[in-house]
């Protein structure tokens, strides 16, 4: 079964700089679907950026990148430019494509504070 | 853009009562996900449907059962409910054809069980 580590179950940053977050899995697959997925204190899950494995190129959204290092099972996440509004829990996802499964497996979570 | 729909947002039942939850995909998308998430834990995949069918499950107790409809809206049945079943319960959609890899998350239901 694949499984998500997000070892780092806090962070914080200064309003504008750059944070990054990391997200470690284990799969004997070769080709699958990671997410990043962001829950503010409302407990929405909004999706900020996904990565097709067979993708060597790293994926964007505005300040969101992510660093995936697909033999290294690593897929992290850079927030640039941070935005008090950027404040949550970050939930690393990974979901196969072999197999049937489409259900998502969460990391752990991540809480990244904001300081203005 | 219309997002997934889930109600009621909270719910407060008894020890043993039923509950049902529903779930409104994203128009036009065809299958449906359940997850539930503990207080201070990570989302736990419950089920799925795909064009009213079961297409995948998870940890969801026999107590809970579940469908998709002929409109693609998805209940969630709880029954002889648990102190442990209070969490946040989230239904997912996703679309056919290129994205359909990505689930799009509803507001959840609180569900809260005295």
């Amino acid at each position: 079964a694949q499984t998500v580590t997000q070892s780092q179950p806090e962070m914080s940053v200064q309003e504008a700089e750059t944070v990054t977050l990391s997200c470690t899995y284990d799969t004997s697959e070769s080709d699958y679907y990671l997410f990043w997925y962001k829950q503010p204190p409302s407990r929405q899950m909004i999706l900020v950026i996904r990565q097709e494995a067979y993708k060597q190129q790293n994926a964007t959204e505005n300040r969101f990148s992510v660093n995936f290092q697909k033999a290294a099972k690593s897929f992290s996440l850079k927030i640039s430019d941070s935005q008090l509004g950027d404040a949550a829990m970050y939930f690393c996802a990974y979901r196969s494509i072999q197999g049937g499964s489409e259900k998502l497996v969460f990391g752990k979570g991540m809480k990244l504070t904001v300081n203005p | 853009a219309a997002g997934v729909i889930q109600s009621p947002r909270h719910l407060i039942k008894e020890k043993r009562e039923t509950a049902t939850l529903k779930c409104y995909p994203i128009p036009r998308h065809d299958t449906v996900y359940w997850y539930q998430q503990g207080p201070g834990q990570d989302p736990q995949f419950l089920i799925s449907f795909y064009e009213k069918m079961q297409s995948d499950k998870g940890s969801i107790p026999d107590r809970f059962s579940a469908q998709q409809f002929s409109d693609y809206h998805s209940e969630l049945n709880m029954s002889s409910l648990e102190l442990g079943d209070s969490a946040l319960y989230f239904c997912a959609s996703s679309s056919p054809g290129q994205t359909q890899e990505t689930q799009y998350f509803g507001p959840g239901t609180r569900l809260l069980v005295l």
